[in-house]
């Protein structure tokens, strides 16, 4: 089974410096997504952005990118230019790419709190 | 668009009662996952339905049980409620893999 971990549950970053937030995972499989998810306090889960396994390029989405590390199992996100409105929880999550069973399940790590200073 | 719209948006059930929760999936989405996210901690996977069939299961017992209708709206009933079913209930939708999974503001559901 796969298992994802976030060391960090809670993190503080002042307005307009850079956060990262800490990802590692365990799974047998080759090929995956990984996901970063932030949750604001109306609940609902925002995707941040998407990594699929195969593509050693890291993604990049705005002020947010990844370093994944396939290797080292590890899938930090960054984020630049710290605004208020980035204060959330923040999820990484896995998934895996057996396309065979539609298989939409993620499996989330504990999260981590990110809180921004003004 | 609209995006995945759940109710209600909190309820209150007494241990032993059965509760039904609701999802309207975004449109064109044909399938949908439920998860539990206990205070404080990541959603676990519930189970998820493709085309009004369950199609996946986490480790969860029999008394969660779910629908999906031909328009992909969906249903998550537990029944037997027990105190460790309070948490948030959160419901996705999807087009095909690898679409990724659009999430509604959940259901707080506390079991007094």
């Amino acid at each position: 089974a796969q298992t994802v971990t976030q060391s960090q549950p809670e993190m503080s970053v002042q307005e307009a410096e850079t956060v990262t937030l800490s990802c590692t995972y365990d799974t047998s499989e080759s090929d995956y997504y990984l996901f970063w998810y932030k949750q604001p306090p109306s609940r609902q889960m925002i995707l941040v952005i998407r990594q699929e396994a195969y593509k050693q390029q890291n993604a990049t989405e705005n002020r947010f990118s990844v370093n994944f590390q396939k290797a080292a199992k590890s899938f930090s996100l960054k984020i630049s230019d710290s605004q208020l409105g980035d204060a959330a929880m923040y999820f990484c999550a896995y998934r895996s790419a057996d396309s065979g069973g539609s298989n939409y399940k993620l499996t989330f790590g504990k999260g981590t709190l990110l809180t921004v200073n003004p | 668009e609209t995006g995945v719209t759940q109710s209600p948006t909190h309820l209150i059930k007494t241990r032993g009662q059965q509760v039904t929760l609701r999802c309207s999936s975004q449109s064109g989405h044909n399938t949908v996952s439920w998860y539990q996210q206990a205070l404080g901690q990541g959603p676990q996977f519930i189970f998820q339905y493709y085309r009004e069939e369950e199609n996946g299961r986490g480790n969860f017992p029999p008394r969660f049980s779910g629908l999906q209708f031909p328009n992909y709206s969906s249903e998550l009933n537990v029944n037997a409620l027990e105190l460790d079913d309070s948490a948030l209930y959160l419901c996705a939708s999807s087009l095909a893999s690898p679409s990724p999974l659009h999430f509604g503001n959940g259901t707080r559901l506390t079991v007094t």
